[in-house]
């Protein structure tokens, strides 16, 4: 069945640490997006990409970076990790169109130590 | 920039009613698409139901439906016959219609128990 995976689904690290987050795709969508869900904040986009060769920032990108290695994967990466990095991150996905509507992944709760 | 609230942070409702969540929401454009996603204890962020800004017509899925006022600014959705698995966090969205608007801004979200 056509999905988006992440992975980890769960991880714990320390202040300072370097942490990445895969994302894959099987629904064949050009566009893939990292969101940062926080209590009582909703969802903030971090960042998104058209295509392989094409990375936008979002409102939150300080301390983050991607890359698009395929255009069935998108990973995020803290490059050096904070408390106030701690969070649910969600990959999606969509197709150009109208509504251009975005299928989430399942989320990996990140805990910074 | 545009804002989206949900001024309802919990909502509560007995098995088989009707709730409606609210939302309302600021923008300076005419065109534009809202959303409402429901996220279940699962994590999974699931679209329930679109509206495009230039429709009238209150969009509907099955037990869910919106009423949209597009002067008001104002997005709710209404639940029929509420059941068990519609407890869940509730988020409303709002993506601009302009050509290469990609970021969905999300309310902080509102979160549904349905007593049995």
């Amino acid at each position: 069945d056509a999905d988006v995976t992440q992975t980890p689904r769960n991880r714990i690290t320390k202040t300072g640490k370097r942490i990445m987050l895969e994302c894959s795709q099987t629904k064949g969508h050009d566009r893939m997006y990292w969101y940062r869900q926080d209590p009582g904040l909703g969802l903030r986009l971090i960042y998104y990409s058209f295509d392989v060769k094409d990375i936008n920032k979002g409102e939150i990108s300080d301390g983050y970076s991607v890359s698009r290695q395929a255009q069935a994967k998108f990973s995020l990466s803290l490059e050096s990790a904070i408390p106030n990095q701690t969070a649910l991150y969600f990959c999606a996905t969509s197709v150009r169109g109208p509504y251009n509507e975005q299928f989430f992944g399942p989320g990996t709760r990140l805990t910074v130590l | 920039a545009q804002t989206v609230t949900q001024s309802q942070p919990e909502m509560s409702v007995q098995e088989a009613e009707t709730v409606t969540l609210s939302c309302t929401y600021d923008t300076s454009e005419s065109d534009y698409y809202l959303f409402w996603y429901k996220q279940p204890p699962s994590r999974q962020m699931i679209l329930v139901i679109r509206q495009e800004a230039y429709k009238q017509q209150n969009a509907t899925e099955n037990r869910f439906s919106v009423n949209f006022q597009k002067a008001a600014k104002s997005f709710s959705l209404k639940i029929s016959d509420s059941q068990l698995g519609d407890a869940a966090m509730y988020f409303c969205a709002y993506r601009s219609a302009s050509p290469g608007a990609q970021k969905l801004v999300f309310g902080q979200g509102t979160r549904l128990t349905i007593n049995p």
